[in-house]
């Protein structure tokens, strides 16, 4: 079935500084959705990507979806203590609409 | 406002007792779906349903039972087959199709 790597796991950084969260696929993926759980919550969703080489921004957030649509990143700028959480990528696994696979997800702890 | 209501927030049970999680939306989703989520995972999908009276098995669906009589309604059963039921437990729904997926609150099952 399909699946993806998530790294890296936990991400410590100083406020101000930039966060990455990568995933990546063996297989081609049809689109990719990005979520974010904040500690002690339930997961929100912040975007999905369909095209390849698609970019999209909210905010600091930069949401990257690779030319060969294998892989997936979301950067945040100049990070803040309200990011805190995790966040997850989550693709669709295609054998039946609506089934997503999860990403282990990137623990982000800000340090204020 | 619309949404989706889980409850119990907490539970705790006895091993060797089945316990029901309940999950009702007022979005007029027709999927819904049911996750679980241990410490340093990603979410796992328990069982989904896409229909009235039609549900699916997931990725871990041994232990637990679902039923799906109500287009608003998805409760969770964790029976006492289920090995290691501790766990934060996860409803979510979508209108159709690869769309975002909406979370309720979570419940938190601990087995003493």
């Amino acid at each position: 079935g399909q699946q993806v790597m998530q790294i890296p796991q936990y991400q410590h950084v100083q406020e101000g500084e930039d966060f990455t969260t990568y995933c990546n696929s063996s297989t081609t993926l049809s689109n990719i959705q990005w979520y974010k759980q904040r500690p002690g919550g339930h997961p929100v969703f912040l975007i999905q990507l369909v095209k390849s080489g698609e970019v999209k921004k909210q905010k600091r957030l930069t949401f990257q979806f690779g030319e060969a649509k294998k892989n997936s990143s979301l950067h945040i700028t100049a990070t803040q203590t309200t990011d805190v959480g995790t966040y997850f990528c989550a693709v669709d696994r295609g054998s039946t609409l609506g089934r997503l696979y999860f990403g282990r997800g990137t623990q982000l702890t800000v340090w204020p | 406002d619309g949404g989706i209501t889980q409850s119990p927030k907490y539970l705790f049970r006895k091993e060797g007792q089945n316990v029901t999680l309940s999950c009702e939306q007022n979005l007029n989703h027709d999927a819904m779906y049911w996750y679980r989520q241990d410490p340093g995972q990603g979410l796992r999908l328990i069982y989904y349903s896409q229909i009235v009276n039609d549900f699916q098995k997931g990725d871990i669906a041994e232990g637990y039972s679902v039923s799906r009589e109500k287009k608003e309604s998805f409760p969770l059963t964790v029976t006492s087959a289920q090995k290691n039921p501790t766990a934060f437990y996860l409803c979510a729904s979508t209108l159709g199709g690869a769309g975002e997926l909406f979370f309720g609150e979570g419940s938190r099952l601990t087995v003493l």
